[in-house]
């Protein structure tokens, strides 16, 4: 059972650099979201896809991009990469957008920006 | 400001033993919550959840209890167990039709359970 998976594990970035950050589910899911968590604190919603062909914007999407290729993925592009979005991202699926369905998660890719 | 809030960033509680973990929400919109938890290096798991609509849920050792007045929530584990130690997020979300299913989540609490 692969569920989401997340491509790379870890990236080191210099600032200025360019990176799509890769998330496919195998679970045949609607709906899937990115976030971010820096430390210590809570996930915060960058964007998301409420179903295939939609993406909307979250909580933080500055210097981000989105792209839900198909129904299976779902990529985050930083155009030009800033030390301050150094952090851990994770890419979350469930089925439909209905809130009493809980998200699955993959392990995350953490990123580190010079 | 932050929409919803856990207070303790840490819980430290010996085997055998409750641990409370408590949650507190400031938008009157929210009616499902969520906790998951999460071990390092991991992404989070979805452990229990609770509609408005309730003010208990109960799963094996966890249960979920739901004060609506007072905009809080708290996840108690029953008896802990040394595998419990993780980072506990609570995450609300809205029944609203432009929602889709977004969830907003506290900064966690880190809980260690002493053999």
């Amino acid at each position: 059972n692969a569920g989401v998976t997340q491509t790379p594990k870890f990236q080191v970035l210099k600032t200025g650099q360019s990176m799509t950050l890769q998330c496919a589910q195998d679970m045949n899911h609607n709906s899937m979201y990115w976030y971010r968590q820096d430390p210590g604190m809570g996930l915060r919603l960058i964007y998301y896809s409420a179903s295939e062909g939609t993406t909307d914007k979250g909580e933080v999407p500055n210097g981000y991009n989105v792209s839900r290729l198909n129904k299976r993925e779902f990529s985050l592009r930083l155009e030009s990469a800033a030390p301050s979005q150094t952090s851990v991202y994770f890419c979350a699926s469930k089925p439909t957008p209905a809130v009493d369905q809980p998200q699955h998660f993959g392990d995350g890719t953490r990123l580190s920006i010079l | 400001d932050q929409q919803v809030k856990q207070n303790s960033p840490s819980l430290s509680v010996q085997e055998g033993r409750i641990s409370i973990l408590n949650c507190d929400y400031t938008n009157s919109m929210f009616d499902y919550f969520l906790w998951y938890k999460k071990y390092p290096a991991e992404g989070p798991t979805f452990l229990i959840s609770i509609s408005s609509i309730k003010d208990k849920n109960e799963d094996g050792r966890f249960t979920v209890f739901l004060n609506k007045s007072a905009k809080h929530l708290s996840l108690h584990i029953v008896p802990s167990q040394p595998g419990d130690s993780a980072v506990y997020f609570c995450a609300a979300s809205a029944r609203v039709s432009t929602n889709a299913g977004k969830s907003t989540f506290g900064d966690g609490t880190t809980l260690t359970v002493k053999p």
